[in-house]
């Protein structure tokens, strides 16, 4: 299977502690993102790579959050003192330097009690 | 920045018949525009795209979209449908730079046999 890849399926953590994630794009894909998806909304834009580097974060992405992409492969998306309002499908896409299609993964879902 | 609209939050249809799920968007910027769907549990999946050209696109699964630059909408389209469609249904815009997607709240089509 050569698509975007999330580890883990499904994350139930309990309020204070912290959480990682991790995204595998397809290969050769350079741009990565993070959307965050809660319940009855659509998908909201986190964070986004050019290989290694993070070119831009939402104001959304509170200190509480950090992303990582070394040697532009993977990405890792870390919550600390996770929050109850952290529960949410954390999304990964990836798209080619030239191409316009975002391919998903199939996302992390997070429960927060 | 961009902003997307999804007028309709459910959309009941009997099997067979045809379906317009609306969309409109603002931005002060050129964009490209998407439609995803999402099935229950699962990632988004592209169904068709307007980067230019031809304001008429057509999609995987029988569904087209047509791209209107002056009412700023980019409505999607199926004359037949089928129980399969049922789904979370997503429009979306990015600019055409660094291209994060900006979506709608989504549209639940559920078709009735």
């Amino acid at each position: 299977d050569t698509g975007v890849s999330q580890d883990p399926r499904h994350k139930i953590t309990k309020r204070g502690q912290n959480v990682t994630f991790r995204c595998d794009p397809i290969s050769e894909h350079n741009r990565l993102y993070w959307y965050r998806q809660t319940l009855g909304q659509g998908p909201e834009f986190l964070t986004y790579f050019q290989n290694e580097a993070q070119l831009e974060k939402s104001r959304l992405l509170s200190d509480r959050f950090s992303a990582e992409r070394p040697k532009g492969s993977f990405s890792t998306l870390e919550i600390q003192r996770t929050e109850q309002g952290d529960s949410a499908m954390y999304l990964c896409a990836s798209r080619e330097r030239t191409g316009n299609e975002q391919f998903f993964g199939p996302g992390t879902r997070l429960t927060v009690l | 920045a961009q902003s997307v609209t999804q007028l309709d939050s459910q959309v009941p249809v009997f099997e067979e018949a045809p379906v317009e799920l609306r969309c409109n968007y603002s931005s002060s910027v050129s964009v490209y525009l998407f439609w995803y769907v999402q099935y229950p549990n699962q990632g988004l999946q592209l169904l068709l795209k307007y980067l230019s050209g031809s304001t008429l696109v057509k999609g995987i699964n029988g569904f087209e979209a047509e791209f209107n630059k002056s009412q700023t909408s980019f409505h999607l389209r199926k004359p037949s449908v089928h129980i399969s469609d049922t789904a979370e249904y997503f429009c979306a815009v990015s600019d055409t730079g660094r291209r994060a997607l900006t979506f709608g709240s989504g549209t639940r089509l559920q078709v009735q046999p």
